[in-house]
């Protein structure tokens, strides 16, 4: 099973900041096959990236996602009040498919 | 626009079936490009996968779940369908359905289900 760890666990930013988010995986993700979501509070998770750095669709180009093997980054580059919200990394270029634990990020 | 929506008894008795259905609405289930999850939530904790159906009714499920999970479709009914057996209060979670394969997209709203007597 491939283990995917999230850090930090939350970010505390202000509007207009840039927010790095990390993904590491206990195995190479083939493909990378790499997915983000933001679920905000008491909503589905909505999909963010795929394959590591496509946005999906009408997502804004403040998200961007980069990486490959083991090493994934969500990148939100100027922060706003409603990106408010825990966002979660998930391979799924293995069964299982895993999600990380999440990262919370919190606007000041 | 593709919609997804869940339902079922929002209430199980413990060592009891928990089944829910996913309504699938705006497109058809029997694509082939396409597979059909069911993703669950404790509340207040992070997402756990527990399986996918396809087109042609072939499952992959989560090791940890898979002597209590089954996963179907009913095709013209445009619906899929989860069991989990023998369910305890570790159970209680909001179940999600979506849409796979690069990533799920879209989810369903959820729908919360708890075991207790």
């Amino acid at each position: 099973e491939s283990v995917l760890t999230q850090s930090p666990g939350t970010l505390s930013l202000s509007p207009g900041e840039r927010a790095t988010l990390s993904c590491r995986a206990s195995q190479s993700v083939s493909s990378n096959s790499l997915a983000w979501y933001q679920q905000r509070p008491g909503r589905a998770p909505r999909l963010l990236i795929y394959g590591a750095s496509s946005r999906a669709t009408g997502i804004p180009d403040r998200f961007s996602g980069s990486g490959s093997g083991t090493d994934f980054t969500l990148t939100i580059s100027s922060l706003e009040a409603a990106d408010s919200a825990v966002y979660y990394c998930q391979q799924y270029g293995i069964s299982p498919l895993t999600f990380g634990g999440g990262t919370k990020v919190e606007i000041k | 626009q593709l919609q997804l929506q869940e339902s079922g008894p929002g209430l199980v008795q413990p060592s009891e079936t928990l089944s829910l259905a996913c309504t699938v609405s705006g497109g058809s289930i029997s694509t082939r490009s396409h597979y059909w999850g069911w993703i669950r939530q404790p509340p207040g904790k992070g997402l756990e996968w527990i399986g996918n159906i396809y087109y042609n009714g072939s499952t992959y499920y989560n090791p940890s779940l898979d002597s209590r999970v089954t996963i179907s479709l009913h095709t013209a009914k445009n619906q899929f369908f989860l069991k989990l057996r023998s369910v305890t209060a570790a159970d209680t979670a909001i179940y999600y359905c979506a849409r796979g394969p690069q990533g799920f997209d879209p989810w369903g709203q959820g729908t919360l289900v708890t075991v207790s007597s």
